[in-house]
């Protein structure tokens, strides 16, 4: 069964600086990888959709690699800002989607 | 990308009552799945609700205890049956356009408190 960690599970920097969340999954045959933003007690905003085939998606500040074979993702935030602040979580998608475990990013003004 | 409603956003119920949560999408959808995201936990799939056929169910997660209801291609219920304490979680339903190839969007949740 597909695994899919992230680390670290809290993560806490002043405004204005870059950082990496990282997610690793254990079974490489994925058709795509995708990254999320979920704010408390509330649903999921989708930020990248990195297909298999792929190696990097930009949206704005954020990129978001994909290494298949090693079973590796990171999502960098550049410039980050407090309204970063929420929990980002991968998802890998196989026979299902199989979701991560979560970053709590909480940026310090 | 698509825009999904569900209905209650949030409730509070007695033990051994049922709820059904809505979600509804603004454009017709092949797939639909139902999460489960208890407090601190990452989410859980319950189930995927394809129209026109029975609802395909995650290990761990009945149709008697979660009923699905998929009547057409931009609608679909999840039922908590006979809830307990346990079952206070937040209920996401969301979609994806053709397959699990393509990205997936999620509703706005339901946070259910069970006493």
């Amino acid at each position: 069964k597909q695994e899919v960690t992230q680390i670290p599970a809290a993560l806490s920097v002043p405004e204005g600086e870059n950082l990496v969340l990282n997610c690793s999954f254990t079974d490489s045959a994925i058709y795509n990888l995708q990254w999320f933003r979920q704010d408390p007690g509330k649903g999921l905003t989708s930020l990248l959709l990195i297909q298999s085939s792929q190696r990097e998606q930009t949206s704005g500040r954020l990129n978001a690699s994909l290494d298949k074979s090693s079973g590796r993702s990171t999502l960098y935030i550049a410039a980050s800002q407090p309204g970063d602040s929420a929990t980002y979580l991968c998802a890998v998608s196989g026979n299902q989607f199989y979701f991560g475990t979560g970053t709590s990013l909480t940026v310090i003004p | 990308s698509a825009v999904i409603s569900q209905k209650p956003s949030r409730d509070i119920c007695q033990r051994g009552t049922s709820l059904t949560i809505q979600c509804q999408v603004d454009s017709q959808v092949t797939m639909m799945f139902w999460y489960r995201q208890q407090p601190g936990q990452s989410l859980t799939l319950i189930a995927t609700a394809n129209q026109g056929s029975e609802a395909t169910y995650e290990s761990g997660f009945v149709i008697d205890k979660f009923p699905i209801s998929r009547p057409n291609l931009t609608f679909s219920t999840l039922t908590v049956s006979n809830m307990s304490p346990e079952d206070s979680s937040i209920y996401l339903c969301s979609v994806t356009r053709g397959s699990v190839y393509n990205e997936q969007f999620f509703g706005p949740g339901t946070r259910l408190t069970v006493l």
